[in-house]
């Protein structure tokens, strides 16, 4: 399996631009979770689905940012108007999660910077 | 909310030491993970260990659910050990990880 895809790896753009943020999750994962990296905050979570409904977005920052999963192979993180400290490294996870124990796997991250 | 501490958080070693990277957390967990961050950013599934004990290569990971810590021992390290290792835990009902603040190592050569 190729693991986890995100796309763009690395988005420098001004602010008040959209961003859009993408992520393929490995095949049969129904789980997949962006997090937020941050020097100040560390590790975030900030939304997750399963079986491509939202479950928590409790973790979004603000209503500049928005997530969707409309199938269960892509997911994207939009942020709209972004600003500087939205610059971070994004990631996402996926899992596979029959109700039990469940290990997730990361993508490689898109490193985000707003100027 | 839970709370995840990992000690020490920073450490620095000679090439061929060992080392031992706790996590301590505040509730019951049901599931538990280490990850490796590597230089490069890349995170890296080490051990998926709720409870036990597992071994890979010169890696090996313990927790003790019921006193709610988990050791990652790493044995005769190497410079490509080197990077930020982070504990995660979930509890029962939810898909939620909480990471702790990571242990960074350096393997000096």
């Amino acid at each position: 399996d190729a693991g986890v895809i995100q796309s763009p790896r690395h988005e420098v753009t001004e602010m008040g631009q959209e961003v859009t943020l993408r992520c393929k999750p490995i095949s049969g994962h129904n789980s997949l979770f962006w997090y937020r990296q941050t020097m100040m905050r560390g590790l975030e979570l900030l939304i997750y689905f399963n079986n491509n409904v939202p479950i928590d977005d409790s973790g979004m920052p603000e209503d500049r940012f928005s997530a969707k999963m409309p199938n269960a192979s892509f997911s994207t993180l939009k942020i709209q108007p972004s600003e500087p400290r939205d610059s971070a490294v994004y990631f996402c996870a996926s899992s596979f999660s029959p109700g039990g124990g469940y290990e997730q796997y990361f993508g490689p991250g898109t490193r985000l910077t707003v100027t | 909310g839970i709370q995840v501490e990992q000690s020490p958080p920073d450490l620095i070693l000679q090439e061929g030491a060992n080392s031992t990277l706790r996590c301590n957390f505040s509730d019951s967990v049901n599931n538990l993970q280490w990850f490796h961050q590597n230089p490069w950013g890349q995170l890296i599934n080490l051990f998926y260990i709720p409870s036990g004990t597992k071994q890979n290569g010169r890696l090996s990971a313990t927790t003790v659910a019921t006193e709610r810590y988990s050791l990652l021992y790493i044995s005769s390290s190497q410079t490509t050990d080197s990077g930020v290792y982070f504990c995660a835990v979930g509890t029962s009902g939810t898909y939620k990880y909480i990471f702790g603040t990571g242990t960074r190592l350096k393997v000096l050569a």
